[in-house]
């Protein structure tokens, strides 16, 4: 089956630590994103990686670092520096085709909740 | 700049009832506009799209017109199920650029 994966479900941080959601698709797909989802907010972009070895920031990508080795995979860290890190996170990804917004496609999803 | 917004949820109806889900959009340029659902403590999954005036999404009995004069995009479904209780989000994209831009989100809640 073709998709995109994250994990962990959930994931718990202690105050000062940095922690890494994974991300991984195998629709061979160009292009990759990370949101952020507040409750009763819509979605906010964080970083997205349109190549491998490339990535740019998005709307709020203070705190986070992202990292695109491979085609398939799309890390995100939590860093300590952001301070207000407890919500959903959202993984997609798209076909890459100039002039023209191909569909993203989206991940289950990872809460992250602070101890 | 460009921005999203949904009419403020949450919407709750009967079974077999009307929906409309009002979404009206700010763009600079021709964006092309989206409807994805969000279904409980899921992703994000595309409902419909429609990428230039005039033009009509539709998928599992839902529809939305694509109307650049008032700059909207409205769901709308004829008859609503117990199974359509998610939570809705109007998008929107420019151009080339390969980022969506959110509204706030519409949770719907359909009682048996």
């Amino acid at each position: 089956d073709g998709g995109i994966t994250q994990s962990p479900k959930y994931l718990f941080r202690k105050e000062g630590q940095n922690v890494t959601l994974s991300c991984e698709q195998n629709l061979n797909h160009d292009a990759m994103y990370w949101y952020r989802q507040d409750p009763g907010q819509g979605l906010r972009l964080i970083y997205y990686s349109q190549i491998v070895n490339d990535f740019q920031k998005g709307d709020i990508a203070e705190g986070y670092s992202v990292s695109r080795e491979k085609k398939e995979s799309f890390p995100l860290t939590v860093t300590s520096a952001q301070k207000n890190p407890t919500a959903f996170y959202l993984c997609a990804s798209s076909l890459l085709t100039e002039f023209k917004m191909e569909t993203q496609y989206f991940g289950p999803g990872t809460r992250l909740l602070v101890l | 700049g460009n921005s999203v917004t949904q009419m403020e949820g949450p919407v709750t109806l009967s079974e077999e009832a009307f929906l409309t889900i009002n979404c009206t959009y700010t763009a600079t340029g021709y964006p092309s506009l989206f409807w994805y659902v969000q279904y409980p403590g899921e992703g994000l999954q595309l409902l419909l799209k429609a990428t230039k005036a005039d033009d009509k999404g539709s998928n599992k009995g839902f529809e939305a017109t694509y109307r650049k004069e008032t700059t909207s995009f409205h769901l709308e479904k004829g008859s609503v199920q117990v199974s359509d209780s998610a939570v809705y989000f109007c998008a929107l994209s420019v151009g080339g650029a390969q980022k969506l831009v959110f509204g706030q989100g519409t949770r719907l809640t359909i009682n048996p």
